[in-house]
């Protein structure tokens, strides 16, 4: 079975410049969760949706960020303008409706320079 | 969601069980034990979960006390590739709650 998709893997774009990461999450799921991870912070929850409604955005750190669920297989966080401070690993989760197992993509790794 | 409170760092010699404690004693009746973990340049991993009784899976043994206060997650014969950040997190179950990520115990395993 395919896990949760994410792209891009790798990013390096410059400061200022638009970024926009995807995700697909594992079929079936409803829930879907957006985290962030820095050496410093650690692992931090930007925001999720359940039933592609976003639910809690308290973690998402200011107005540069964004995210979309515009259906219930894919979803989108974007950052504009990107600043060298959101260099980070970027994971998506997904869970199902019938169970409590939430599980990750790889992560899209990002630099901005 | 209640704190949970882990060693930073362990060792363990290859071939032998690594047990990694975990302090949970705010715990609410309602809220499930959860252990993920994170090898390098991966993304976290679902270990097991549990509420109040023992829990076996083919990944991992984890020991809930009585009073659910604290608990235990037991990688019977750890290998090299079980090196990693191990997490526990203390959920609400159901449908759509979050995790909420501490600092993890890094485990070391050595041969």
């Amino acid at each position: 079975d395919a896990g949760v998709i994410q792209s891009p893997r790798h990013e390096v774009t410059e400061m200022g410049q638009e970024v926009t990461l995807r995700c697909k999450p594992i079929s079936g799921h409803n829930s879907l969760f957006w985290y962030r991870q820095t050496m410093m912070r650690g692992l931090e929850l930007l925001i999720y949706f359940n039933n592609n409604v976003p639910i809690d955005d308290s973690g998402m750190p200011e107005d540069r960020f964004s995210a979309k669920m515009p259906n219930a297989s894919f979803s989108t966080l974007k950052i504009q303008p990107s600043e060298p401070r959101d260099s980070a690993v970027y994971f998506c989760a997904s869970s199902p409706t019938a169970g409590n197992t939430i599980y990750f993509g790889e992560g899209s790794w990002l630099t901005v320079v | 969601d209640a704190k949970t409170t882990q060693p930073p760092s362990m060792d363990c010699a290859e071939g032998r069980a690594a047990n990694l404690p975990c302090n949970h004693s705010t715990i609410s009746g309602n809220e499930y034990v959860y252990w993920y973990r994170q090898i390098h340049s991966q993304g976290p991993q679902y270990i097991i979960h549990g509420l109040k009784n023992n829990e076996t899976n083919e990944m991992a043994s984890l020991i809930i006390t009585e009073d659910r206060k604290s608990s235990t997650l037991i990688l019977p014969h750890a290998t090299l590739r079980d090196t990693a950040v191990y997490y526990c997190i203390v959920r609400v179950g159901g449908y759509g709650n979050k995790l909420v990520f501490g600092a993890g115990t890094i485990l070391r395993v050595k041969s």
